[in-house]
């Protein structure tokens, strides 16, 4: 069955250094890969789509690449602020319909000032 | 410009009692879903509205039945709530089904089940 995989632990950076997020799946090869951001409380708010014949996107100070031989996508944050602290999920297209997104549990982000 | 909106934020219910969970947008979308969140674990798919006049199922669909009553609205009833079913549950939208389209979630419902 496919399955994503984020790091459970929390990431911890410091303020203006570099954040990188990870998400590996497995057992297919998704036609798209999503990113969104959750605060504690609120729902998820959609930050990047990147397609699989996109190696990589940005948005201001955020960047996805997708490794589609490696199956994994990279999520990352550069300047960092303690604004940026939150939960990051990735989502992916399931396989065997057009409609369903599987979602990775998370990775919490922690900047420190 | 209120996007996904949903009724109640917080709810206690005993095993046994049933409720509904209201979702509303006003983004003209076309796609509803329903999600629940449990600690450690990714967003869940209850049910989704691919179109007004669609309802599929989706992961976790037993327990649970919807209605889309119209384009804007997507309920979630639990007809008989047991424990396994505290949770916090999402309503989102996007403006097409499908991996290519963005989700806009709503604030969520705390539900739990004594």
């Amino acid at each position: 069955s496919q399955k994503i995989e984020q790091n459970s632990e929390a990431l911890n950076i410091q303020e203006g250094k570099t954040a990188t997020l990870t998400c590996n799946y497995t057992n297919y090869s998704p036609a798209y890969l999503q990113w969104y951001r959750q605060d504690p409380g609120r729902g998820p708010v959609f930050l990047l789509l990147i397609r699989e014949n996109e190696k990589e996107k940005r948005k201001e100070r955020l960047k996805v690449t997708f490794d589609t031989t490696l199956k994994q996508s990279l999520f990352h944050i550069t300047a960092s602020q303690p604004a940026d602290s939150a939960t990051y999920l990735c989502a992916l297209l399931r396989m065997d319909s057009n409609y369903q997104l599987i979602w990775g549990a998370g990775t919490k982000l922690i900047i420190k000032p | 410009n209120a996007g996904v909106t949903q009724t109640p934020k917080f709810q206690v219910l005993k095993t046994g009692q049933s409720m509904t969970l209201q979702c509303a947008q006003d983004m003209n979308h076309n796609s509803m879903y329903w999600y629940r969140q449990d600690p450690g674990m990714g967003l869940r798919l209850i049910y989704y509205s691919a179109s007004e006049g669609t309802t599929d199922k989706g992961e976790v669909p037993n327990g649970y039945n919807v209605s889309r009553l119209n384009k804007r609205e997507f309920s979630l009833r639990l007809e008989s709530a047991a424990p396994s079913q505290t949770s916090v549950y999402f309503c989102a939208s996007s403006a097409l089904a499908g991996g290519y389209n963005e989700q806009f979630f709503g604030p969520g419902t705390r539900l739990t089940v004594l």
